[in-house]
């Protein structure tokens, strides 16, 4: 069946440092990818997404590219803040008609100043 | 468009009362989804329907829960009667499928005494 795997956490960084969280899939056919970051008390919101091999998917400052030849969608960004502090989720959908999302454990990530 | 509301924010109750969640999706949206997040198991799916119609309920953890959708534009969960493992923050998600992702709630807070 799909899986997602995640680094283990928690991540914790000071400020303007570079992130990386690492995420590996496994999955039949041709699955989208996804990013969910969750603050605190909140609900998870979509951060960003790709559809197919060697897309970009970006948003606010943060990008991740779908590697197929590596099964990886790895998040990354260049300079994080203390507002980045949240929990990230690396998804996939297989499609072929299922709405399904399969989540990734989450990686929990603090910002220090 | 509001998202996805959930209603109560918080709830407390005592161990064997009835509990019910509610969920309004995004107009639309056709496929809705429970999912419960606790520090130990993390993010659980419980059921997702698909048009109103229950696709997938292999996550509903004993019989004691339910969930029901009587239209496209309301959704809810029970618990009867509730137990204190059954603490947790439980999220509702919508999508319009086609790898567009989910759209999640705030999330109902969930303390059973």
């Amino acid at each position: 069946g799909d899986s997602v795997t995640q680094m283990e956490g928690p991540v914790t960084l000071s400020e303007e440092a570079c992130l990386t969280i690492n995420c590996t899939y496994t999955a039949t056919g041709y699955p989208s990818l996804f990013w969910y970051v969750q603050y605190p008390g909140e609900g998870l919101q979509l951060l960003l997404k790709a559809t197919k091999a060697d897309d970009k998917g970006s948003n606010k400052g943060f990008e991740a590219t779908y590697r197929k030849e590596t099964t990886s969608f790895h998040l990354e960004k260049g300079s994080v803040q203390v507002s980045d502090s949240a929990v990230y989720f690396c998804a996939l959908s297989s499609g072929a008609g299922s709405y399904q999302l399969t989540f990734g454990k989450g990686t929990k990530l603090s910002v220090i100043p | 468009d509001a998202g996805v509301i959930q209603s109560p924010r918080h709830e407390v109750t005592e161990m064997g009362q009835e509990v019910t969640l509610r969920c309004k999706p995004i107009s639309g949206h056709n496929s809705l989804f429970w999912y419960r997040q606790t520090m130990m198991r993390g993010l659980e799916l419980l059921i997702y329907f698909n048009n109103n119609v229950p696709i997938d309920d292999s996550g509903m953890p004993e019989d004691r829960f339910s969930a029901k959708m009587p239209n496209a534009s309301f959704s809810t969960l029970k618990i009867q009667p509730s137990e204190p493992r059954d603490s947790a923050v439980y999220f509702c998600a919508s999508s319009s499928g086609a790898g567009g992702g989910y759209t999640f709630g705030s999330g109902t807070r969930l303390t059973v005494v």
